[in-house]
């Protein structure tokens, strides 16, 4: 396995600007999960993906941010009229249903600015 | 809502001192526990976990053991090393159908000094 990987691995906005992140999770994973974290915190979770299917949303992710798994592999994630408050670091994680562990891997993450 | 409160940092050790990371936890059912680190510039690992009550989780020399009766989950290390310096993150997820997210705490930074 290749790892989680995610791209890019920094972006910098300006405020009001749309930006979209990709993860590639890894291989036969079929669940898919984003979280943000921000400078001095743990991760928060904001959504997760069950092959396609978005079966989770937590209150975090505002109707300005959409996420998509198209075809059940690579994921991603869309934030619409960028506020200074979305910079954050934004983390993808993978695991595979059925192996009883379901353990997450993570990515490196996509560090955001927005200026 | 569940929550997992972890001592903060930094905390400085020197090298081959005992570590020990406070963690407690608030949570709905039986949740299954865990600590993440991440070392610098890397994403988060799983260092080691557990998922019933008075299971013990050991990875690296570093071990927890999940206390039902006192909400807990500390993580401990008899020997730390220069390499252990990285930030580590309890972290919870609840049993039930459909809950897979977890919950972190804070974090908390480690440097061990030679």
């Amino acid at each position: 396995d290749t790892g989680v990987s995610q791209d890019p691995r920094h972006k910098i906005t300006k405020r009001g600007q749309n930006v979209t992140f990709r993860c590639d999770p890894i291989s036969e994973h079929n669940r898919l999960y984003w979280y943000r974290q921000t400078l001095g915190q743990g991760p928060e979770f904001l959504t997760y993906f069950q092959n396609e299917a978005q079966l989770e949303k937590s209150r975090l992710l505002s109707d300005r941010f959409s996420a998509e798994r198209p075809k059940g592999s690579f994921s991603t994630l869309e934030i619409q009229r960028t506020e200074q408050g979305d910079s954050a670091m934004y983390l993808c994680a993978s695991s595979k249903l059925g192996t009883g562990d379901d353990e997450q891997y993570f990515g490196p993450g996509t560090r955001l600015t927005v200026t | 809502g569940d929550s997992v409160t972890q001592m903060e940092g930094p905390v400085t050790l020197s090298e081959e001192a005992f570590l020990t990371i406070n963690c407690t936890y608030t949570a709905t059912g039986y949740p299954s526990l865990f600590w993440y680190v991440q070392y610098p510039g890397e994403g988060l690992q799983l260092l080691l976990k557990a998922t019933k009550a008075d299971d013990k989780g050991s990875n690296k020399g570093f071990e927890a053991t999940y206390r039902k009766e006192t909400t807990s989950f500390h993580l401990e290390k008899g020997s730390v090393q220069v390499s252990d310096s990285a930030v580590y993150f309890c972290a919870l997820r609840t049993s039930g159908a459909g809950s897979y997210q977890l919950t972190f705490g804070k974090g908390t930074k480690l440097s061990v000094i030679p």
